[in-house]
């Protein structure tokens, strides 16, 4: 059974700081994996897809790893804003289904 | 970019009615959606898989009789709470794709808060 972890759970950092946020997953069948950004109350916003034959993909301030091998993927983002502050959320997509399993997200405040 | 509509985005109900929830895909045709719910701190977890024109599959230990869904066309599916109890309190989020593995696009959300 596929699980996902996000690490840490909660993470408060004051603006301009670089900042990593980690995820790992057991079953490194994948087709794909996403990051998401979460706000209150809110739907999910898609921020990063990497395929698994892929290593990592870009957009921005924001740079996603892929280690299908070890299970594990970081998201970096750089120079954070205020308005940054989300809960993100990691998730695969299992090969040989529609399914997604997602992990319980690291909620990030960037104090101004 | 591809919208999908979800509404309402909140509800309250009394506990023992029914409530729906829909979504809709705006500029696209939807050929599968999926339903999930979130409790507080807790990952997204997927309740079912509906296909247009099919039955919905459901995941373990979702009750298929209590969450109703309906997915009649390519644009829109429903999830019908029925005989809602405080314990089905939860955020619920449908998301909507097109053809096989093309990108999945979420709704908003619905908070439906059962007193």
């Amino acid at each position: 059974k596929q699980e996902v972890t996000q690490i840490p759970a909660a993470l408060s950092v004051p603006e301009g700081e670089n900042l990593v946020l980690n995820c790992s997953f057991t079953d490194s069948a994948i087709y794909n994996l996403q990051w998401f950004r979460q706000d209150p109350g809110k739907g999910l916003t898609s921020l990063l897809l990497i395929q698994s034959s892929q290593r990592e993909q870009t957009s921005g301030r924001l740079n996603a790893s892929l280690d299908k091998s070890s299970g594990r993927s970081t998201l970096y983002i750089a120079a954070s804003q205020p308005g940054d502050s989300a809960t993100y959320l990691c998730a695969v997509h299992i090969r040989g289904s529609e399914k997604l399993v997602f992990g319980k997200g690291t909620k990030l405040t960037v104090n101004p | 970019g591809a919208v999908v509509s979800q509404h309402p985005s909140w509800v309250i109900c009394k506990s023992g009615t029914s409530v729906k929830i829909e979504c809709r895909s705006l500029d696209f045709q939807a050929t599968t959606m999926f339903w999930y719910r979130q409790f507080p701190k807790q990952s997204l977890m997927l309740m079912a898989t509906s296909n247009e024109g099919s039955k919905a599959t459901y995941e373990q230990g979702v009750e298929k009789d209590k969450f109703l869904i309906n997915h009649a066309s390519l644009t829109l599916s429903t999830l019908t709470v029925t005989s809602a109890h405080p314990e089905d309190s939860s955020f619920y989020i449908c998301s909507a794709r097109g053809v096989q593995n093309s990108p999945l696009h979420f709704g908003n959300g619905t908070r439906l808060t059962v007193t």
